[in-house]
């Protein structure tokens, strides 16, 4: 069965560190997603791909870049992990640009930046 | 822009009991809504989606919700309650031509014997 997977499913850091979270797809979805999860904010979006070489900003993207090198993965590195950035990171993917189309969502990284 | 609200960070019932959780939405277009259930510990699954076709919409696991243009909502309803519902709900808006979803803030569903 398709599906999507997140490394690691927890990681803990020290401030000033660069990580790199993991998101492999293998729906073979154009679209793939990074989102954070925080404690009433619900899940606010962080970057997302339209395809191979395209990356945009969402709304929360200060601290964080992604790159992608091919349909299946999206890397999301934090450049200088700050206490700010601990948080439950979601991937997901979709496959195409329609507005209708669902998200399918990895199962979360749970990152503390001490 | 768009936005979502969920009223009620926390809704309690008992089993057997009526769900409603809620959710009114803002969009200057016409928009596709989603629910989402997220259990302990999980991702966030799909339950079901309005997409400009059947204004009532059935989802999984007996929950369904209904799309009402004038009062820019889009309830998620289920006649009964289960132990197995307890969980968070995120109620998230999009609209044609884009992919990124706007979540709610979600609503934790607590459910007693």
């Amino acid at each position: 069965d398709a599906e999507i997977t997140q490394s690691p499913r927890h990681k803990i850091t020290e401030t000033g560190r660069q990580v790199t979270l993991a998101c492999h797809q293998t729906w073979n979805h154009n679209n793939m997603f990074w989102y954070r999860q925080d404690l009433g904010h619900g899940l606010r979006l962080i970057h997302y791909s339209y395809g191979v070489q395209d990356t945009n900003k969402g709304e929360v993207s200060d601290g964080y870049s992604v790159s992608r090198s091919n349909t299946e993965d999206l890397p999301l590195t934090l450049e200088s992990a700050a206490s700010s950035q601990t948080s439950v990171y979601f991937c997901a993917s979709s496959e195409s640009k329609t507005g209708g189309e669902t998200q399918y969502f990895g199962p979360g990284t749970r990152l503390l930046v001490l | 822009a768009q936005s979502v609200t969920q009223l009620g960070s926390h809704v309690s019932v008992s089993e057997g009991a009526l769900v409603l959780l809620r959710c009114n939405y803002s969009s200057s277009v016409p928009p596709y809504l989603f629910w989402y259930v997220q259990y302990p510990n999980q991702g966030l699954q799909l339950l079901l989606k309005y997409t400009s076709a059947a204004t009532l919409v059935k989802g999984i696991n007996g929950f369904e919700a209904e799309f009402k243009k004038s009062e820019t909502s889009f309830h998620l309803t289920k006649p009964s309650a289960h132990m197995s519902d307890a969980a968070e709900y995120f109620c998230a808006v999009t609209f044609t031509g884009f992919q990124k979803l706007v979540f709610g803030t979600g609503t934790r569903l607590l459910v007693s014997p």
